[in-house]
C-alpha cells in the first residue's frame, strides 16, 4: 500500500530534550516536506527536500533541523523543543515539481511541556 | 509571496444539500495548480479536488466541483447531495513555485446537519 509513514503519532516531552520524527515513503517519490499546523493557522511548511542530500528552509524551520540522506527517509529534527513547537505536524511526499497531488502522512502531536 | 484566504472560518449545511466553500488566492505565476483537501477528526489530510491553471475546465469528483476563475483568482469548492462524512475541516491549497510548497488557508469547517 502506498503511504507516508510517520512515528511518533502522539510524543509528550519537555523543554530542551531532544527528539526527532521520523519519516518514511513507499512511493519512490523525489520531493518531501515538513507542515506543521496550528490552530486557525492552517498548515505551514518547515523544510522541504527536492531530492537526496537537497534540502531547504519553508516559511516556519527556526527551531528545526531535516537531513535526507536517503530518498524513502526525511526525519525532523528538534534539538531543542521548546513549547512554542507544540504542534500537529505533517511529513508529505510527491513525484515533484509540478507533479500534483502531495501525500500526506496521518500526522504526529507533539506537546513539549 | 503567494496566499490563501478561506473567508468563511465556519459553514453549516443541512444533509442532502448543497454547499459552497470559498477560496482566494494571490500569485505572480501563471502555472500553478490548486487543490482542495479535506481533514476529518482522524486529522488525515486527504485531497478531495484539484484544478490545474492551464486548464480552463473546472474539475469535478463525483459530488464535488469547483469554480476555478483564473482571472478572479478564485477556487471555490461546491459539495452536492452533502452527506453526514462530508464534515470536517477544509482546507484550499495553492501549489507552484520552484519549491514546490504547498500554501494553504486557513480552513473552514464544515457542520452537516440531519
Amino acid at each position: 500500500e502506498a503511504q507516508v509513514t510517520q512515528n511518533p503519532r502522539y510524543l509528550i516531552t519537555v523543554t530542551g530534550k531532544k527528539l526527532t520524527v521520523t519519516c518514511s515513503q513507499n512511493m519512490n517519490h523525489e520531493y518531501m516536506s515538513w507542515y506543521r499546523q496550528d490552530p486557525g493557522l492552517g498548515l505551514r511548511q518547515i523544510y522541504y527536500s527536492m531530492n537526496v542530500e537537497v534540502t531547504d528552509k519553508g516559511d516556519v524551520p527556526e527551531g528545526y533541523k531535516v537531513s535526507r540522506k536517503e530518498k524513502r527517509n526525511f526525519p525532523l529534527i528538534l534539538e531543542s523543543p521548546s513549547p512554542n513547537q507544540t504542534s500537529l505536524y505533517f511529513c508529505a511526499s510527491s513525484f515533484g515539481m509540478g507533479a500534483g497531488e502531495l501525500f500526506f502522512g496521518e500526522g504526529s502531536r507533539l506537546t513539549v511541556l | 509571496a503567494q496566499t490563501v484566504t478561506q473567508s468563511q472560518p465556519e459553514m453549516s449545511v443541512q444533509e442532502a444539500e448543497t454547499v459552497t466553500l470559498s477560496c482566494t488566492y494571490d500569485t505572480s505565476e501563471s502555472d500553478y495548480y490548486l487543490f482542495w483537501y479535506k481533514q476529518p477528526p482522524s486529522r488525515q489530510m486527504i485531497l478531495v479536488i484539484r484544478q490545474e491553471a492551464y486548464k480552463q475546465q473546472n474539475a469535478t469528483e463525483n459530488r464535488f466541483s469547483v469554480n476555478f476563475q483564473k482571472a478572479a483568482k478564485s477556487f471555490s469548492l461546491k459539495i452536492s447531495d452533502s452527506q453526514l462524512g462530508d464534515a470536517a475541516m477544509y482546507f484550499c491549497a495553492y501549489g507552484g513555485g520552484s519549491n514546490y510548497k504547498l500554501t494553504f488557508g486557513k480552513g473552514t469547517l464544515l457542520t452537516v446537519n440531519p
